[in-house]
């Protein structure tokens, strides 16, 4: 079984500042990994994927992930945010194995984004 | 394309009545989740078809909570008798087949039981 911690459930940042979003995840096989942005009162959006490759993945939003599979880590990261990213974020893994892809969310992580 | 549609948005029901929530996945998308997001947690997977068969169910409560997909295109998930503990948003999302690579979701289905 797959299972993701989120380290931070909420983090404050000053607009225009850097942000991390922090997330580990356990799992005795390859997983895929995603990070989900949810605005309020909406669903879950797509932030980006790692599948296979670079260990860096870009996403929407001016957002970049950085997946470390020796520290089982999967950190979220931006280098100026807006007020805008003011949202829930969601880390997620899906196990590789599985012949339809069930997605194991962590707890998430408010930002929010002060002026 | 259209994205996954869900209705009702907001349902406000008292406890032991029932409820059902409606989706209509984005077209030709195969695979179908309902997933159950308890206020400040992350979303829990309750089931999966796969066209019109069930995948995994294997965290449905069963005896109270039950879903179908006619066709293999719009599914229904209903509750009956509700709890207090069932007041969640219920998101329901589409990928085109086994192996779609991230979810389209829908805006869900705010549940509160009283």
């Amino acid at each position: 079984a797959q299972s993701v911690t989120q380290l931070d459930s909420q983090v404050p940042v000053f607009e225009e500042a850097p942000v991390e979003l922090r997330c580990n995840y356990s799992s005795s096989v390859s997983v895929y990994l995603f990070w989900y942005v949810q605005y309020p009162n909406q669903g879950l959006q797509l932030l980006l994927k790692y599948l296979s490759g670079s260990t860096l993945v870009k996403g929407i939003n001016g957002f970049e992930a950085e997946f470390n599979k020796s520290q089982t880590s999967f950190h979220l990261r931006k280098p100026s945010v807006h007020i805008s990213d003011t949202a829930e974020y969601f880390c997620a893994v899906s196990a590789l194995n599985q012949g339809a892809q069930k997605l194991v969310f962590g707890q998430g992580t408010r930002l929010t984004i002060n002026p | 394309e259209a994205g996954v549609a869900q209705s009702p948005r907001y349902k406000i029901i008292e406890k032991r009545q029932s409820v059902a929530f409606w989706c209509n996945p984005i077209s030709g998308h195969a695979t179908l989740y309902w997933y159950q997001q308890i206020l400040g947690q992350g979303p829990k997977l309750l089931i999966q078809f796969q066209n019109n068969g069930v995948v995994d169910d294997s965290q449905l409560p069963k005896d109270r909570f039950s879903a179908e997909r006619l066709k293999g295109v719009d599914s229904t998930l209903k509750i009956q008798p509700a709890k207090l503990e069932d007041s969640a948003v219920y998101l329901c999302a589409s990928q085109p087949g086994a192996y779609g690579y991230g979810y389209t979701f829908g805006s869900g289905t705010r549940l509160t039981v009283v």
